[in-house]
Formats: C-alpha cells, structure tokens, sequence
C-alpha cells in the first residue's frame, strides 16, 4: 500500500517567507509526527498529533513553527518569517495506534527546506 | 530527559565480516526500543522494535539484542546491500505510565560493507 508522502519534495524560500509543508500519512494510522533531521544526524521531534488533536508541541522551536491535522488524516506544518536557520528536512511519520503501547513509526520521504 | 549515544559513528566491514553496532540509552521508563534503516535521501525505514530486556529479534543477517542500559544491532556476514545509516530511538513513559509518543534518536552509525 501507498506510504506516507509528503510535499513538497524540495521547497526554497526568501528569509521572512511563510511556508507549509504538507504530510500525508498512511491510510487508517491514528498518529502523525513531525521531526526535523539535520544532515548527518537522527531525527528530531517536533509535534505530534492522535487524530486530530495536537498531544504535544513540545520539540517545536518557537511560536512561528505550528501544525494542525484539522480532519484526522492530513497535516501542515506551518513555518512563519522563515530564517536561515531553519533549512533543514523535515519529516513526518505516521502510525497505526496511539502511543499506549509501543508501535513504529513509518516515516516519509522529507521536505527539503532551503532558507536564502 | 531521555538520552541516546550510539558508537561507532563510522564502520567499515569488509563482505562477510560481522560486527555490532552499540545503542546506549537513558529513560525515565522505557515504553520501546527501535532500529531504523536510513539510506542517503531517503526516511528511515523501521527494522524492529524491542519492549524488554532480555528481547531480541532477527531479521535476515541482523538481530538486536537490548539490556537495560544499550542496545546492540549485530551484522553477521554483512553484505554491500546492507550498507546504510543505522539509527536507533527510545519511546519512553512517565512516572504514571502514560507513554510519550515521541521518538529519541541517536546520531546514528555509518554502515559501509565493502565487497
């Protein structure tokens, strides 16, 4: 079956730009995370979503990042007054059931975001 | 806060060399263990997950053991194909139980198998 996709593949962008990255999870999985991964290093946590409410936004860096899932299935996460920092790719997963249990993360193929 | 320390960062194996690749972790509860497989431009792809020490789980030439304090990914007779970032993460609870969904990585381990 189809996985999780996300889009845009690359996105480059002025400073001070808004942006909105989309994520499509795989059909039926309850939860969608979002992380952002630097090169050479692991994935980061970002926020994450059981259905359509947000269970924690902690890993978010600072109020112009946000995200909402307002239907249960896809996602936008929101970058506000873009600054160089954060270019980076950002990912997002999806899995079948709440976190009561540990269950994997299927995770997408990342949007690559250039800040200029 | 949890931790995650993986070593080496970079190894080399030559065709049909087996080795491990260490996971060192810290959690205020342990929810689960993951192994991930990252290709270059491509997201991790999920291996295994371990809930308890003493767990270990095989699939193809790999099997990931975990104790309560590491993790080891072991590589018997790796093979070129299996050349790819390993990244291992911790999903972990609080004190009441209730898991935190998130995943902590580590930086990962540079896999290269040479022919």
């Amino acid at each position: 079956g189809a996985g999780v996709s996300q889009s845009p593949r690359y996105k480059v962008t002025k400073r001070g730009q808004d942006v909105a990255l989309r994520c499509d999870p795989i059909s039926g999985h309850v939860s969608l995370y979002w992380y952002r991964q630097a090169l050479g290093q692991g994935p980061e946590f970002l926020t994450y979503f059981n259905y359509e409410a947000q269970q924690d936004k902690s890993g978010l860096p600072n109020d112009r990042f946000s995200a909402e899932r307002p239907e249960g299935s896809i996602s936008t996460l929101t970058i506000q007054r873009t600054e160089q920092r954060d270019s980076a790719m950002y990912r997002c997963a999806s899995s079948l059931a709440p976190p009561r249990a540990a269950n994997e993360q299927f995770f997408g193929p990342g949007t690559r975001l250039t800040v200029l | 806060e949890d931790q995650v320390t993986q070593s080496p960062e970079a190894l080399r194996l030559q065709e049909g060399e087996s080795s491990s690749l260490n996971c060192s972790y810290t959690v205020s509860g342990l929810r689960g263990l993951f192994w991930y497989r990252q290709d270059p431009g491509k997201g991790p792809e999920f291996l295994f997950t371990l809930y308890s020490a003493g767990e270990e789980k095989e699939k193809e030439r790999l099997k990931a053991t975990l104790t309560k304090k590491e993790s080891f990914l072991h590589i018997t007779a790796p093979k070129p194909e299996d050349s790819a970032t390993y990244l291992c993460a911790v999903q972990s609870t609080n004190a009441g139980g209730t898991s935190y969904g998130k995943l902590t990585f580590g930086q990962g381990t540079i896999l290269t198998v040479h022919p």
